[in-house]
Formats: C-alpha cells, structure tokens, sequence
C-alpha cells in the first residue's frame, strides 16, 4: 500500500540550531498535513498544504510541498525548549497515511 | 482542548480479557478514526469510520474491532488482551471522510499485565 517515508526518526540540536524533518512519497499527494506531539500529548494539526510549491509559515516554522507534490519538509529556525516533541506528516489521498515522526531532542 | 473526547484516561487489565474504549469525536464531525501507538512510537492507523458506516481499515487485529453510532460516538472493543497490546490508544475525529484536518482525543492509556 501507500507509505509515507519520514526521515530523519531522531535529530538532536543544541538549542538555537536549526531542524528539519522530510517526508517523501512515491506517488502523487492530493495535500499534506503536519501534526506535533509533545511528550506525554496527543498530535496536534500544524498545517495543511495543498498547492504544488506551496510555502507556509509559522513565526519559526516553514512548511514546504514539493513541486510534483510528492514531498514535503518541515524547517525549524532557532530551536527553543518549546519545540520538543515529535513531528509527525500525514498524507492524504483517499485516507490519511502517516509518517513514523521525527523527534526534536534539545540537548543539554 | 480539542472538543475529542476519550474515556477511560487509563485502563489496566489483565492478559485474556476485554475492554472497551470510547471516543465522542468534536460537534460536527462525522469521521471518527482510532489509531495506536506503542511506546515511543509512531502512529499506527487502525480503523476509520465515517458516518456510522467503516470508511478505511488500517492494521487492525482480528481481536479488535469498532464501530460508529448513530449518535457518531464510537467504541473501540480490544478482546483476549495480550502483554503486546499494551499502547496508547487515540481517536481523532474531521469533519470530513478523507481530508479534513483531525482532532485528536487525550488518548487511552492501555496497560496489559
């Protein structure tokens, strides 16, 4: 069936750096999604991307879907504390396909 | 608060048994989705119902099965439990059949012993 490949599972920075998580798949996206889960939470909806070369922003984040809309990336400028969590895509055709998540970790 | 509603917060049972868990998705809403994630790991999609009708099936296992009512709450019936299943359980609820943003409930934290 469909999957949804994310990279990377785990990225550790100092706080400050930045992040960014991928995710790619080998057919046609209709949108994508992005959720965020912090520890101990449920995923909450960041974002929804539709267009082909479409680029959305919130405040720190940026969201990117590929030009043949079979990619997608997340990029975190100037990671805080407040980032921590794990950032999950969710690709949608006929039903949500997710990625395995990546996982912000702050070092100390 | 997301408006999803999931209860019990935590279940601890034993190994052979069965439990329900149940989901009142957000006013509005018609999809209702259960999904299981095992520790520190990602979302595994189980099943999807949309309107009292099942709309998508994930991996679940034979030993679990759902349903939507009438009143679009659902239930999540897990059967002879065993250590593995051991996860946490999360209902999200759209508007929609296939691409509307979900909801996500607090989840249901089941432990098998």
């Amino acid at each position: 069936g469909q999957q949804v490949m994310q990279i990377p599972q785990y990225q550790h920075v100092q706080e400050g750096e930045d992040f960014t998580t991928y995710c790619n798949s080998s057919t046609t996206l209709s949108n994508i999604q992005w959720y965020k889960q912090r520890p101990g939470g449920h995923p909450v909806f960041l974002i929804q991307l539709v267009k082909s070369g479409e680029v959305k922003k919130q405040k720190r984040l940026t969201f990117q879907f590929g030009e043949a809309k079979k990619n997608s990336s997340l990029h975190i400028t100037a990671t805080q504390t407040t980032d921590v969590g794990t950032y999950f895509c969710a690709a949608s055709n006929y039903q949500l396909i997710w990625g395995a998540g990546t996982k912000l970790i702050i070092k100390p | 608060d997301s408006g999803v509603t999931q209860t019990p917060k935590h279940l601890i049972t034993a190994t052979g048994q069965r439990v329900t868990l149940r989901c009142s998705p957000r006013s509005g809403d018609l999809s209702v989705y259960w999904y299981q994630q095992s520790l520190d790991q990602g979302l595994q999609f189980l099943i999807q119902y949309y309107n009292g009708e099942e709309r998508a099936k994930g991996n679940i296992l034979e030993r679990f099965s759902a349903q939507q009512f009438p009143d679009l709450h659902s239930e999540l019936n897990l059967s002879s439990l065993e250590l593995g299943d051991s996860a946490l359980y999360f209902c999200a609820s759209s508007v929609g059949g296939d691409r509307g943003k979900a909801f996500f409930g607090q989840g249901t934290r089941l432990t098998v012993v």
